[in-house]
């Protein structure tokens, strides 16, 4: 099973900062690696997928990059809608699998 | 509009087992594969499974091997999820989640576009 750690568990930032969170996998996934946002109370959204592609409706302000076992997720100027927990998530291999979250609050 | 609605909050004495339905609308309900994931309180997500509607074909995480089975009635366009033997352990919130295809056009690629409501499934002697 691949493991997927993400780092940090928490960013204190302010309403226009850039965010830039982090998930690696035990071993490579390839660039097969999704990244979620959930709000409280709320379903996740899928934000980007196969590592770069950004999912139908989400913002410029999202993108994600990398390959293998070494993923972002950049935010470039956090809106006040922005502040939420991101979950990263690998197709590489079976099972699917997901991160532990980076909770992204405001400072 | 995709849709996918899940059933009522339910809650249950340990041992006992619970099915969750996910009733899909605004697509062709064969044409995608649908998964199962859940969320403890407080907690990440933890994928459980998925189905292929058109053939009714469904694959488990190994976790929930022998105790998850994910079926689907094509006539009402709907998921299910059946969880036996719970425990305190299980309590969570139930999602159902529709992937979209991969580049290609021919295969699922896994990920969750779509994502039903949530059912909460409390278990609790």
């Amino acid at each position: 099973e691949i493991l997927l750690t993400q780092s940090p568990a928490t960013l204190s930032l302010s309403p226009g900062d850039r965010a830039t969170l982090s998930c690696r996998a035990s071993q490579s996934v390839s660039t097969y690696l999704a990244w979620y946002q959930q709000i409280p109370g709320q379903a996740p959204r899928l934000l980007i997928y196969d590592a770069s592609n950004r999912a139908t409706g989400i913002p410029a302000r999202f993108s994600g990059s990398g390959s293998g076992t070494d993923f972002t997720l950049t935010i470039s100027s956090l809106e006040p809608e922005d502040f939420a927990v991101y979950y990263c998530q690998q197709r590489g291999n079976w099972p699917l699998t997901f991160g532990g979250g980076t909770k992204v609050e405001i400072k | 509009q995709v849709q996918l609605v899940q059933s009522g909050a339910e809650g249950k004495k340990p041992g006992a087992s619970v099915k969750v339905s996910c009733k899909a609308s605004g697509y062709t309900f064969t044409g995608y594969v649908m998964h199962w994931v859940r969320q403890a309180p407080g907690q990440g997500l933890e994928w459980m499974g998925w189905i292929n509607p058109e053939n009714g074909n469904a694959k488990y995480s190994q976790k929930f091997q022998g105790r998850v089975t994910i079926t689907r009635d094509t006539s009402a366009t709907t998921a299910y999820m059946e969880l036996s033997s719970l425990r305190s352990e299980d309590t969570a919130v139930y999602y159902c989640a529709r992937s979209d295809y991969d580049w290609s056009g021919h295969f699922p690629n896994h990920y969750f576009q779509y994502w039903g409501q949530g059912t909460l499934v409390t278990v609790s002697s």
